[in-house]
């Protein structure tokens, strides 16, 4: 069974630090995608960073950046110069067929000014 | 970028009373849509998948007949909360996926739902 794991509720990171955010997935597949998911107060989910894991290269975008261990199963979204707008919910998202997304519980993060 | 629409955002209605809610792919045709369910500082919780003009493929523990959606065209689905109760008080979200084979969903604003 697919499941995603986020083992980190809650993280904070002083405003235009560095923060990591955690995710683990459990698969028996070879070829999916990855997410990574943004939710501010408004809850309108936004789509922060994409990964295809026959892709080798970590995706970046921006401040974004992951760091994807397929062997590990690992999947975390590092976050640079945090700003204030980065306050939010943080889901992480896995998919292998484009009809079933599983997510992981969320991270809330604070951002510190 | 692609844009999916949620009406309406915010509805109370009274226990008994059945509640429909509509969602949109704006600029793109969707293929499939997905129904989330949301509780406060929780994830995402799958409700149901749905082909446009197939019937919907409900998560385990969904009540469909209490859940009804229709997915008619390929730019429209609807989520039809029957005989609502408090319990069903939530936050529903949307989303849909173009088939463009990137798998990415694009989400709707969500739709927040009190049953008083």
């Amino acid at each position: 069974a697919q499941t995603v794991t986020q083992s980190q509720p809650e993280m904070s990171v002083q405003e235009a630090e560095t923060v990591t955010l955690s995710c683990t997935y459990d698969t028996s597949e070879s070829d999916y995608y990855l997410f990574w998911y943004k939710q501010p107060p408004s809850r309108q989910m936004i789509l922060v960073i994409r990964q295809e894991a026959y892709k080798q290269q970590n995706a970046t975008e921006n401040r974004f950046s992951v760091n994807f261990q397929k062997a590990a199963k690992s999947f975390s979204l590092k976050i640079s110069d945090s700003q204030l707008g980065d306050a939010a919910m943080y889901f992480c998202a896995y998919s292998y067929t484009g009809n079933q997304f599983y997510f992981g519980t969320g991270t809330s993060l604070t951002v510190i000014p | 970028g692609a844009v999916v629409s949620q009406h309406p955002s915010w509805v109370i209605c009274k226990s008994g009373t059945s509640v429909k809610i509509e969602c949109r792919s704006l600029d793109f045709q969707a293929t499939t849509m997905f129904w989330y369910r949301q509780f406060p500082k929780q994830s995402l919780m799958l409700m149901a998948t749905s082909n446009e003009g197939s019937k919907a493929t409900y998560e385990q523990g969904v009540e469909k007949d209490k859940f009804l959606i229709n997915h008619a065209s390929l730019t429209l689905s609807t989520l039809t909360v029957t005989s609502a109760h408090p319990e069903d008080s939530s936050f529903y979200i949307c989303s849909a996926t173009g088939g463009t084979g990137n798998y990415e969903q694009y989400f709707g604003p969500g739709t927040r739902l009190t049953v008083t």
